[in-house]
């Protein structure tokens, strides 16, 4: 069973448009994460939600608008696409809010590309 | 802003060699921990360090946390073409809620 699953694996699409991408983790954990990998593979935390609260949004445009259904799914929703939007975005989860010792485990990520 | 820097970014070695990682910063962190990342996957926590100058061995991986716990180290003995991967540290704690990354070592090891 796949702990933490996003779909879809890859995302190609024009400049302007508005696309989703989705998250489910099957761990029971209570806190999830959106994280960006640019092109240099530095990893920049998004958003974190705990039990379905916003938690931590970091400066991110607000063309990003994470949406958590219930603490299994967060999703990632983003309008107006731009060529800077290009990356890897991977969903991640935890058993707890970012404690010092906390296990983050990652989904296999959406490598978006914006033409 | 914490921020981690990881050097070198990228090393490639031959099968066998022995390499040191190092991830450093000018922010206490309460804990750090070391992820590798395969192409096409996510990061895999390979384990976290909490106390200052704490030593962890994982077979042929030693993974140090500096005195300050502003630093860490991650050397590999031996390596083998298995090891290639990115290596990023994280650093918990401190002033953010969240892991800061660091900037990642690409580390290729040929056979």
């Amino acid at each position: 069973d796949t702990a933490v699953s996003q779909t879809p694996k890859y995302l190609v699409t024009q400049m302007g448009n508005d696309k989703s991408i989705k998250c489910e983790q099957n761990l029971g954990h209570d806190t999830m994460y959106w994280y960006k990998q640019d092109s240099k593979k530095f990893l920049k935390i998004m958003f974190s939600y705990n039990n379905k609260e916003l938690i931590i949004n970091e400066t991110v445009p607000n063309r990003f608008s994470p949406k958590s259904p219930d603490k299994a799914h967060l999703n990632l929703h983003i309008n107006s696409l731009e060529l800077g939007d290009s990356a890897v975005y991977f969903c991640a989860s935890s058993q707890l809010a970012g404690g010092s010792t906390d296990t983050q485990y990652f989904g296999p990520g959406t490598r978006l590309t914006v033409l | 802003t914490q921020l981690l820097e990881q050097s070198p970014q990228f090393l490639s070695i031959q099968e066998g060699e022995n390499l040191t990682v190092y991830c450093n910063s000018s922010s206490v962190f309460s804990s750090l921990q070391w992820y590798r990342q395969e192409p096409g996957e996510g990061p895999v926590l390979l384990v976290t360090v909490v106390t200052g100058g704490e030593v962890k061995k994982l077979k042929r991986l030693t993974f140090q946390f500096g005195d300050a716990r502003k630093d860490s180290s991650l050397h590999i003995t031996a390596a083998q073409p298995g090891d290639t991967g990115l290596y990023l540290c994280a650093g918990a704690g401190g002033s953010a809620r969240q892991l800061t990354f660091g900037s990642g070592t690409q580390l290729t090891v040929l056979p």
